[in-house]
């Protein structure tokens, strides 16, 4: 167990659905990060939110939203979603600082059919 | 966007034998890290180098870093069983605040037979 939990496990849904991917950081970590891994397009960042707010927004589409609430869990919303959204998505936390790795949670396979 | 490309994109090798992966990154970096993914799983930090930093040992890991080259390798000495995942390395940008994303590379799966 990383710390880091994530729910849920697995999540199948159709196409123009809307899902939300719900993260707990690790204690003590005050930021949150998403990352999208699929097949074609290894792993790539979604979105970090630092002690509630927004601090970085990396490939993540206008159908996806994120949030993170005062208790520091972050939520990710996936909107309209497309096939192509199938994917495992990750979050994880660190403490913020300069020199900290990340630690991940097992993730969330969503798949659209 | 990958910033880091590691080499080989595949590495099989025997129990006991070294493995080396290759990582080349392309803008200035503040830490190069490597991670774990054993199939499905969450990545898993192994080892963080800073930028002013040449070599460091963690273990049976031995990673070293050429700023001037923009490139690190992995060797993972005496290899295991256990040690079959795919291995990424992820640059951390030069930037003040708290924006610490990392940007993930295409990774190297390594295979050790028994």
């Amino acid at each position: 167990d990383s710390g880091v939990t994530q729910t849920p496990k697995h999540l199948i849904t159709a196409t123009g659905q809307r899902v939300t991917l719900r993260c707990s950081p690790r204690s003590g970590d005050l930021s949150v990060y998403w990352y999208q891994q699929s097949l074609d397009q290894g792993l790539q960042f979604l979105i970090q939110y630092y002690n509630g707010e927004e601090r970085a927004k990396g490939n993540i589409l206008e159908r996806f939203s994120a949030q993170q609430f005062p208790d520091l869990h972050s939520e990710l919303n996936l909107s309209s979603l497309e096939l192509g959204d199938s994917a495992l998505y990750f979050c994880a936390s660190s403490v913020g600082g300069e020199d900290y790795g990340y630690t991940f949670g097992s993730g969330t396979r969503l798949t659209v059919v | 966007s990958q910033q880091g490309e590691e080499d080989p994109q595949a590495l099989s090798i025997q129990e006991g034998e070294n493995a080396t992966m290759n990582c080349s990154y392309k803008t200035s970096i503040n830490n190069l890290q490597w991670y774990r993914q054993n199939s499905g799983r969450g990545l898993v930090h192994l080892i963080l180098i800073r930028s002013n930093e040449r070599e460091k040992h963690s273990g049976r890991l031995r990673v070293t870093l050429d700023t001037s080259k923009k490139s690190s390798s992995l060797l993972i000495t005496a290899s295991r069983a256990a040690d079959t995942a795919s291995y990424f390395c992820a640059t951390g940008p030069i930037s003040s605040g708290s924006a610490r994303q990392l940007t993930f590379g295409s990774g190297t799966q390594l295979t050790v037979l028994p």
